[in-house]
């Protein structure tokens, strides 16, 4: 069974530029989980989509958005980018929401802003 | 609000002896909890979880963890560290309410030296 994928690896971008991630969780999972992880304030809950409808949503700037298609993929748009967007970008998967399942994790995306 | 604390930035152990990562966490109602491990340049891979149950709970690659209600711990050990298992370590609490979805809170990470 394919593990969570995430595209591209690495991405470097300019302040003010925006850009997408993309996801495909586990096949059969419809949840799907954004964190972002920085030395500074480690890892951050973004948000979470389950059947198309973002589930929950962390503290971040409504630059940071979302959406999940109906074959579960998601995708992670963040507009006018700062330098402090820079980060590591982690998708995880599971088959319920709410539930005790654990998550499964892609390995993530680098994002540089300069 | 949940909340997880892991107390050490960097623990450092010989090959052979045994491994404690520590982790205290604060939740409103009853927890799910795991723990996860991260190796450089990777995402994080899935040890164990406690969910209901037996204190001890044992994961993958020799791991066990062990549930303390009482002083809302659940510490991560390993009887006999390999150098392989150097790597970062995250604690993490979710609700079990699930008002919050799938919503993890992580600790800071503990990193986990093993010295030949």
């Amino acid at each position: 069974k394919a593990g969570v994928t995430q595209t591209p690896r690495y991405l470097i971008k300019t302040r003010g530029q925006q850009v997408t991630l993309s996801c495909s969780p586990i096949s059969g999972h419809r949840s799907v989980s954004w964190y972002q992880q920085t030395p500074g304030q480690g890892l951050q809950f973004l948000f979470e989509y389950f059947s198309e409808t973002q589930r929950n949503k962390g503290n971040f700037p409504g630059r940071f958005s979302g959406r999940q298609f109906s074959n579960s993929r998601s995708e992670m748009n963040v507009s006018t980018l700062e330098l402090g967007d820079s980060a590591l970008y982690l998708c995880a998967s599971s088959f319920r929401t709410s539930g005790s399942d654990e998550q499964f994790f892609g390995p993530g995306t680098r994002l540089t802003v300069l | 609000a949940q909340s997880v604390a892991q107390p050490e930035d960097q623990v450092n152990v010989a090959e052979g002896n045994p491994l404690t990562v520590k982790c205290t966490y604060s939740v409103s109602g009853n927890p799910y909890l795991f723990w996860y491990v991260q190796y450089p340049n990777r995402g994080l891979q899935f040890l164990l979880k406690y969910i209901t149950g037996d204190n001890l709970v044992k994961g993958s690659y020799g791991f066990e963890a062990e549930f303390n209600k009482s002083q809302t711990s659940f510490h991560l050990k390993k009887p006999s560290a390999l150098v392989s298992d150097s790597a970062l370590y995250f604690c993490a609490v979710r609700d079990m309410m699930g008002a919050a979805g799938n919503k993890l809170t992580f600790g800071g990470g503990t990193r986990v030296l093993v010295k030949p």
